[in-house]
């Protein structure tokens, strides 16, 4: 079946830098985007950025612009989402999807990575 | 502030109708998505494009869209239903994507 399997949770310090892995399975890997979105505890969802199926196209969120990059590997299906300069702001769990879309009126994001905790904490 | 705008709270009764809206500018020009999220748990993908629903999502599950507002209609809420739901679609530049607040439904 579809899914989307990524790496476990993480505590970083202020500061520093995490990255999240989304290994894709159970479709072809290099004919969908895939968006991060991010969940702040008690927070709502916040849209992260999206990655072209060949990794040489991606689109970031402005308020995270210079701090952020995703990156994939085609050969092994992984989608990678590198946040760097942590603050307690970015405690939160960041979340992979699969694009979908039709005739450029329609986008939905199906299915979804598990979630990934990432804590950043002195 | 989002550019899609969500009443924060809604409650229905058992069995009854409940509509929750999402209204923004970018909605005249794209379709929203609609995620469902209970408490620990990914969001799941509950109604997509014109009215369509993946599979095993319970067909009392609809979506509509008039002018700038997208609308997701439970009609005969179950206690399983209660749980925050998001819309999802394009901004207003059209460059980016961008989730709704969030609506909490509560069961009664």
């Amino acid at each position: 079946q579809v899914q989307l399997v990524q790496s476990g949770a993480e505590v970083k310090k202020p500061g520093a830098s995490v990255k999240v892995s989304c290994k894709a399975s159970g479709y072809t890997f290099t004919s969908y985007y895939v968006h991060w979105v991010r969940q702040a505890p008690g927070q709502g969802l916040e849209w992260m950025g999206v990655i072209n199926p060949s990794g040489s196209w991606t689109n970031y969120a402005q308020k995270l612009q210079g701090r952020v990059t995703m990156t994939r590997d085609t050969s092994t299906s992984t989608d990678y989402m590198e946040l760097s300069s942590l603050r307690s702001e970015d405690t939160a769990v960041y979340y992979c999807a699969r694009d979908n879309s039709v005739a450029g009126t329609s986008w939905w994001l199906d299915p979804w990575g598990q979630g990934t905790l990432v804590t950043v904490s002195s | 502030s989002s550019e899609l705008t969500q009443d924060p709270a809604v409650s229905v009764a058992l069995g009854q109708t409940v509509r929750i809206t999402c209204q923004g500018d970018s909605l005249r020009s794209y379709y929203a998505s609609w995620y469902q999220q209970k408490p620990g748990q990914a969001p799941v993908l509950v109604i997509y494009g014109k009215n369509n629903r993946p599979s095993g999502i319970p067909d009392r599950f609809s979506g509509s869209s008039s002018g700038n507002t997208a609308s997701l209609t439970i009609t005969g809420a179950q206690a399983e239903d209660e749980a925050d739901y998001y819309c999802y679609s394009r901004d207003s530049s059209g460059h980016h994507w961008v989730f709704g607040g969030g609506t909490k439904l509560t069961v009664l």
